[in-house]
């Protein structure tokens, strides 16, 4: 079946450091990918997504590649801040673009 | 535009209670996904549906869970009786269309306590 393993939190980070959250999948066929955020008391949102192998996907200084041959979907960003603090989400759509599966998310804590 | 509403955002009730949990979807979105979120975990499937037709509901407990989009709008999803197990945050999500890369926008969610 379809499954999606992310890196244990909770990651804590200063400001301005360098952020890598670690996402595989195991998929039958060509998935999307994508990484949803979770900001306290607040309901999932769309980050970044890729469709097909190669693609990067970036928002908000967010960045990730859809790797095929590694079936991986990292999650980056170059310079993190405080208001990135919160769980994030990666996820694989699959069954005809109808069922997001989802992994057990990451949370992360940016301090001054 | 309006996001993903859902009412109550938290409720607490006592075990062998019924709950229920409204959601409204954004304006125009045939899709409409209930999805649970257990402390720590990703959300889970419950169920979906395609305007009023709910067109995958494999994952949803069917022996006391249910649910209903009657006008293929506004959802409503009941469990009756409530089990200890069933704390949760239960979220809401639509989207125009399933298929393809839709992206699904979700509501605040429903945070369950069951006592």
């Amino acid at each position: 079946g379809n499954s999606v393993t992310q890196m244990e939190g909770p990651v804590t980070l200063s400001e301005e450091a360098f952020l890598t959250i670690n996402c595989t999948y195991t998929a039958t066929g060509y998935p999307s990918l994508f990484w949803y955020v979770q900001y306290p008391g607040e309901g999932l949102q769309l980050l970044l997504k890729a469709t097909k192998a190669d693609d990067k996907g970036s928002n908000k200084g967010f960045e990730a590649t859809y790797r095929k041959e590694t079936t991986s979907f990292h999650l980056e960003k170059g310079s993190v801040q405080v208001s990135d603090s919160a769980v994030y989400f990666c996820a694989l759509l699959t069954g005809g673009g109808n069922k997001l599966t989802f992994g057990t998310g990451t949370q992360l804590k940016v301090e001054l | 535009e309006a996001g993903v509403v859902q009412s109550p955002r938290y409720k607490i009730i006592e075990k062998k209670q019924p709950v229920a949990f409204w959601c409204n979807p954004i304006s125009g979105h045939n899709t409409l996904y209930w999805y649970l979120q257990n402390l720590g975990q990703g959300p889970e499937l419950l169920i979906r549906y395609e305007n009023e037709e709910a067109v995958d509901d494999s994952q949803l407990p069917k022996d006391r869970f249910s649910a209903e989009r009657l006008k293929g709008v506004d959802s409503t999803l009941k469990i009756q009786p409530a089990e200890l197990g069933d704390s949760a945050v239960y979220l809401c999500a639509s989207s125009p269309t399933s298929g393809g890369s839709n992206e699904q926008f979700f509501g605040p969610g429903t945070r369950l306590t069951v006592l």
